[in-house]
């Protein structure tokens, strides 16, 4: 089973409609974060919390909530999805003392 | 601002090529790490080089640390078709926090 799991892999969408994006792990790491992708732009840090009581806004946090449920569990929100939040999303998490990021899978958001 | 940048953005070789990108920038960092990430998965860590200088070999894998530690290189000796994807470097932002900077990539394709 994968570490880092990520629900849903697709989601199409209206602009106007709120989504969420969900992140589990079975690593029992302190940190998590969202990322999104776009060609030509790398990965972009949108949110990270470093334990259930910790959030931090990352460079692209407008238009985008989180929520740390518990250590295992990282949502992510779009509250009224535009066309420009058409990206590719990664969860991923780490340890407190290292740098190393594992990686879900990844969610592919397409708003219509 | 703390920026990485990557060469060739875009590569398409033949079976049994050799090549290098490079991950340049203009700040110092205390480590580099390198990614690989193939179509429909999230990032998957190869390698991470602490010290300026520093040579690691994965296999047919090559990565290199510049001296001061601004820079660093990834070459591949016989490149497969399984080599094919998004190689991608990424760094700790110097505030720390368990933070990286990601590169925007080089996606490589390895024709048989």
């Amino acid at each position: 089973d994968a570490d880092v799991t990520q629900t849903p892999r697709n989601r199409i969408t209206k602009t106007g409609k709120r989504i969420m994006l969900e992140c589990s792990q079975t690593k029992g790491h302190d940190r998590m974060y969202w990322y999104r992708q776009d060609p030509g732009l790398g990965l972009r840090l949108i949110y990270y919390s470093f334990d259930v009581k910790d959030i931090n806004k990352g460079e692209i946090s407008d238009g985008y909530s989180v929520s740390r449920q518990a250590q295992a569990k990282f949502s992510l929100s779009l509250e009224s999805a535009i066309p420009n939040q058409t990206a590719l999303y990664f969860c991923a998490t780490s340890w407190t003392s290292g740098n190393e990021q594992f990686f879900g899978p990844g969610t592919r958001l397409t708003v219509l | 601002t703390q920026l990485l940048e990557q060469s060739p953005q875009f590569l398409s070789i033949q079976e049994g090529e050799n090549l290098t990108v490079y991950c340049n920038s203009s700040s110092v960092f205390s480590s580099l790490q390198w990614y690989r990430q193939e179509p429909g998965e999230g990032p998957v860590l190869l390698v991470t080089v602490v010290t300026g200088g520093e040579v690691k070999k994965l296999k047919r894998l090559t990565f290199q640390f510049g001296d001061a530690r601004k820079d660093s290189s990834l070459h591949i000796t016989a490149a497969q078709p399984g080599d094919t994807g998004l190689y991608l470097c990424a760094g700790p932002n110097s505030g720390g926090y368990n933070k990286l900077i990601f590169g925007a990539g080089t996606r490589l394709a390895v024709h048989p």
